[in-house]
């Protein structure tokens, strides 16, 4: 079975800090895995999708990983604003159809 | 393009009633995706369908139903509701397999 998890659960940094979250899973056979962004009580917004042949996607920001073998990917965000603040999910597409499976997120709080 | 659209925003209901929720993908997917978000139990899959057919089902009771239509739109349907059903519904679409997942900003249902 499946199993998505993030470190840490929580994150908090001054302006400007590079930074890097952190996703691991425990079947290396997956479709895809995508980043998302989620502020207090409101919808996901997707922020990457990796597909499983590549290793890494970049979207400004944000440059997202992928080490299928080891389970592992993670993302960086540079230069962090006050506005990057909000929680994070990652989530795998694996070979139990096309549901996602999801880690339980980082919180991330930029400070100014 | 318009994203994906869920109503009604918010609903409270009693236990022991049933509740409706709406999704309208994006045009042109054909897939929709349903979640359930509480703060245990993180996101939770409920069940996928496509083309107007359900292609898979989270770990839920038979109280949780859906369906799509020749439109894509779907809706889900939850029956005689217990105070534990109370939660952000989430509604997902895209185009097809591998394809990047978009967030509809959900239902927040809560069950008194």
């Amino acid at each position: 079975k499946q199993e998505v998890t993030q470190i840490p659960a929580a994150l908090s940094v001054p302006e400007g800090e590079n930074l890097v979250l952190n996703c691991s899973f425990t079947d290396s056979a997956i479709y895809n895995l995508q980043w998302f962004r989620q502020d207090p009580g409101k919808g996901l917004t997707s922020l990457l999708l990796i597909q499983s042949s590549q290793r890494e996607q970049t979207s400004g920001r944000l440059n997202a990983s992928l080490d299928k073998s080891s389970g592992r990917s993670t993302l960086y965000i540079a230069a962090s604003q006050p506005g990057d603040s909000a929680t994070y999910l990652c989530a795998v597409v694996g070979n139990q159809g096309g549901k996602l499976i999801f880690g339980q997120g980082t919180e991330l709080s930029v400070k100014p | 393009k318009a994203g994906v659209t869920q109503t009604p925003r918010y609903l409270i209901k009693t236990r022991g009633q049933q509740v409706t929720l709406s999704c309208s993908p994006i045009s042109g997917h054909r897939s929709v995706s349903w979640y359930q978000q509480t703060p245990g139990q993180g996101l939770q899959f409920l069940f996928e369908y496509f083309s107007e057919t359900q292609r898979n089902k989270g770990n839920f009771p038979g109280r949780f139903s859906g369906r799509q239509f020749s439109n894509s739109r779907s809706e889900m349907n939850v029956s005689t509701l217990e105070l534990g059903d109370s939660a952000l519904y989430l509604c997902a679409s895209k185009k097809g397999d591998n394809n990047e997942q978009f967030f509809g900003p959900g239902t927040r249902l809560t069950v008194l």
